[in-house]
């Protein structure tokens, strides 16, 4: 079966301290997607990586896929109360195309 | 414009009762999923139309049967509701069944009383 865990579970930090949430598996795969969920709305998509080693940034957030691509990481620099949410990973390479899901990192920046 | 709306975005039942949610997408996507998301968060896949044609059918009681008459809608009948069905129904679409990004709905929460 494969497994994707993410950590820590749960991170309350105050506004403008940096973090950085993990996203690990035994199994290696094809992409990996970083989603934000909002408190009463659906999963929107961060990023997509797709190649081992790969770094995207979107602002102050900062992704990588490792070099195996087994796991990911998720930097935020100078957290901000609207970057407060459920962030969840999902990598492709399952049955039937798929998307496997970690259980999310919820994430709260106080101000 | 909505790309992919959702009703209800609340529904309270008593155990015992068949309910139904809709599902629409207006992004010309081909492929359509159920989620279901339980209280502690983790995203189930239930399942996932293609061209209104069933791929992807998971571990799911028979109580939930969807139904997709065109691939812009895809709907989630549930019967003989249980307290363990309350949770939050996400519906999503995708360009085509190999896609990665998937486009959720607002979500539906389910509480069986």
């Amino acid at each position: 079966t494969q497994l994707l865990e993410q950590s820590p579970q749960f991170l309350s930090i105050q506004e403008g301290e940096n973090l950085t949430v993990y996203c690990n598996s035994s199994s290696v795969f094809s992409s990996l997607q970083w989603y934000r969920q909002e408190p009463g709305e659906g999963p929107v998509l961060l990023v997509t990586v797709v190649t081992g080693g790969e770094v995207k940034k979107l602002k102050r957030l900062t992704f990588q896929f490792g070099d195996a691509r087994k796991d990911s990481s998720l930097h935020i620099t100078a957290a901000q109360p609207g970057d407060t949410g459920l962030y969840l990973c999902a990598a492709g390479g399952g049955s039937n195309y798929q998307l496997i899901w970690g259980a999310g990192t919820k994430l709260i920046i106080k101000p | 414009d909505t790309a992919v709306s959702q009703t209800p975005k609340y529904l309270v039942t008593q155990m015992g009762n068949d309910k139904s949610i809709k599902c629409e997408q207006n992004l010309g996507h081909d492929t359509m999923y159920w989620y279901k998301q339980d209280s502690k968060k983790f995203l189930k896949i239930m399942f996932s139309y293609n061209n209104k044609e069933l791929i992807i059918n998971e571990t799911v009681p028979n109580r939930f049967s969807p139904k997709s008459p065109d691939k812009a809608h895809l709907n989630l009948h549930i019967n003989s509701l249980e307290l363990g069905d309350s949770a939050v129904y996400f519906c999503a679409s995708s360009q085509d069944f190999r896609a990665l990004r998937q486009f959720f709905g607002p979500g539906t929460r389910l509480t069986v009383l």
